[in-house]
């Protein structure tokens, strides 16, 4: 396993278009995270897969997001109708568990710019 | 909720030791990272606490203190290739276990 993938790394895109973001997590890792962070900032939060169940959602994801995890395996993130503040860096992680020092094994990230 | 503080910027001497603090308030603690991030990259993780004390990790150590709500992360023998942001993060203790990220101490080792 060659850890967290993500695609494509780097989407530019015109406002108002729709874009998806896809992730493939360590294949044993059944939990998978979705964060965003912008320059100077720490990652925030967007939303949270154990499998395939979508168990928690941020607040700051709008209804213009969505995210799918079919099958517990790859996950996709859409946004649609972009907007300029949406560019960001898009992060994904995947971890086996919430105990002990099982700590996020990050991908190296969508970056997305809109114009 | 959680709200993370931590140093926005440090400057430290290549071979030198450097701390790196981290303050938070949590309504349930379960846990706090240190990880690492080049610029343009992802981040890495360095180090987990969940108990009060020290844990070492070769040049890295990191501290925390559960009742002061207080963490710090110590470098030693600095390299140039230390140059980075450490980001402190608390997870939750919840189903989630999510974590919640400080904005980075951004590290600049000089020669």
């Amino acid at each position: 396993d060659t850890g967290v993938s993500q695609d494509p790394r780097h989407k530019i895109t015109k406002r108002g278009q729709n874009v998806t973001f896809r992730c493939d997590p360590i294949s044993e890792h059944n939990r998978l995270y979705w964060y965003r962070q912008t320059l100077g900032q720490g990652p925030e939060f967007l939303t949270y897969f154990q499998n395939e169940a979508q168990l928690e959602k941020s607040r700051l994801l709008s209804d213009r997001f969505s995210a799918e995890r079919p099958k517990g395996s790859f996950s996709t993130l859409e946004i649609q109708r972009t907007e300029q503040g949406d560019s960001a860096m898009y992060l994904c992680a995947s971890s086996s568990g919430t105990g002990g020092g099982y700590g996020y094994t990050f991908g190296s990230g969508t970056r997305l710019t809109v114009v | 909720g959680q709200n993370i503080d931590q140093p926005t910027e440090m400057t430290a001497t290549e071979g030198a030791i450097v701390q790196i603090n981290c303050t938070y308030q949590t309504s349930g603690f379960n846990g706090l990272f240190w990880y690492q991030q080049h610029a343009g990259e992802a981040p890495t993780f360095l180090s987990y606490n969940v108990l009060d004390g020290l844990e070492e990790k070769g040049r890295f150590s990191s501290f925390l203190s559960r009742s002061k709500g207080y963490s710090y992360l110590l470098l030693k023998e600095l390299q140039m290739k230390d140059s980075a942001s450490y980001l402190c993060a608390v997870r939750e203790r919840t189903n989630a276990g999510k974590s919640t990220f400080g904005d980075g101490t951004t590290l600049t080792v000089k020669p």
